[in-house]
This record gives C-alpha cells, structure tokens and sequence, in this order.
C-alpha cells in the first residue's frame, strides 16, 4: 500500500532564511508526488508535481521540490522565507490507478 | 473563472443525526472528490467521480457515508446517523479529465464544510 510520511509536525523559520520541508513515500514504482499548501481559511492549493523527467521541480511561490528515488523523498524548498508562507503544507503521493494519498502535515511558522 | 463551492461552511449537529454536504465543482470538470480531514491529519479520500460514475470508494464508510453525482456536475455527501468521529472539515476537490493520466491532474479544492458532532 501507499503511504506518505512527513516527519516534521511543525517548524518555525525566520524570514529570510531558507526552508526545506521532508517527505518520504512508499511505493514500489514511480509514484506521482505533489506539494500543497493550506493557508488559514482558505482551501488547498497545488504549489507543484513530479511525474517524470527532471527530478528537480519548479512550482508557484519560488518554491522548488526535488524527486529522490533512491532515498524516496520529494522534499520541499524555498531559498528565502516570506512572512506570507507561514500555512500548513500537505505531501501528497498517487499513482495511475487514481488513489491518492496526503501526508499528515507540516504546519509552517515564519518569524519576522 | 469560478472555484469550487461548497455548502455550507459550518454545521454543528447532535450524534445520530443525519447531515448533508454540497458541491459545486468547477464548470467542465469532470473529477470529483470528497475528503474527510480531520483536526492535526492529512486530507483523506473518501470517494472519487468521473463524471457521474464512481471511480474509487473504498475508504467510504458505507454504512452512513453516501454520495452521489447526479448529471455529472454538483455532489453531496450525506451521513447518516453520524458519530462523534465523524468531526472534521469535509473537503470537495475537481479536476478536469476523465480519462488518461487523471491521477496527474492539479486537483482544484474548495473552502470545505466543518463538521461539528456534539
């Protein structure tokens, strides 16, 4: 079965400063993989998606995720920190048979 | 264009009780899903449509979750009775294929309804 781990409950940054948030998966072959970011109040939004070629993925919001197989991860990252970030951030991990799975959760908190 | 809508925003009923949940997917697509997040977890499939048909209901609680699409645009998701545990924010997401690589779709979600069961 599939399943998404996403380690860190929650982490707190200052802003500027850069961020990488983890998850790990587990499934026997090249999963779909997804990123989305939950704001306060407002619903879930795709911030980027790996499924195949270039392991390093561009997204919305500067942020960037990079597909490791052998390590299986997709980690997020974003260079410098904006107070506007701060929200909660969902892994999420399908495959072609259309299940889908989301991580429980990393809830993000920027410091000025 | 429009987002997903959903309604109502926030329902409180007593265990036992039934409740329903509304739907309104972005105009054209054809992916419907219905989530359950409960408090500190992630997002959690209960059922996916294609059109009006069901793609996967396999952790839908079948004997007080149902739903349906009828004519393939709006859905609802009702309980009935419900239990305590079935607090959580319900969310409604919709994606554009049908067919193909659907699962690669940005799935495209609405504000959600919270579920209180006292």
């Amino acid at each position: 079965a599939q399943s998404v781990t996403q380690p860190d409950i929650h982490i707190t940054v200052s802003e500027g400063a850069s961020l990488e948030l983890r998850c790990n998966y587990s499934y026997g072959a090249t999963p779909y993989l997804f990123w989305y970011v939950q704001s306060p109040g407002q619903g879930l939004q795709l911030l980027l998606k790996y499924f195949s070629g270039d392991t390093l993925v561009q997204g919305i919001k500067g942020f960037e995720a990079e597909f490791k197989r052998s390590q299986s991860s997709f980690n997020l990252r974003k260079p410098s920190v904006h107070w506007s970030d701060a929200a909660e951030y969902f892994c999420a991990v399908s495959n072609t048979g259309n299940q889908f799975y989301f991580g429980t959760g990393t809830s993000l908190t920027v410091i000025p | 264009e429009a987002g997903v809508a959903q309604s109502p925003r926030y329902k409180i009923i007593e265990k036992r009780q039934s409740v329903a949940f509304w739907c309104n997917p972005i105009s054209g697509h054809a992916t419907l899903y219905w989530y359950q997040q409960i408090l500190g977890q992630g997002p959690k499939l209960l059922i996916q449509f294609q059109n009006n048909g069901v793609v996967d209901d396999s952790q839908l609680p079948k004997d007080r979750f149902s739903a349906e699409r009828l004519k393939g645009v709006d859905s609802t998701l009702k309980i009935q009775p419900a239990k305590l545990e079935d607090s959580a924010v319900y969310l409604c997401a919709s994606s554009p294929r049908d067919r193909g690589l659907v699962s690669l779709d940005t799935q495209y979600f609405g504000p959600g309804t919270r579920l209180t069961v006292l």
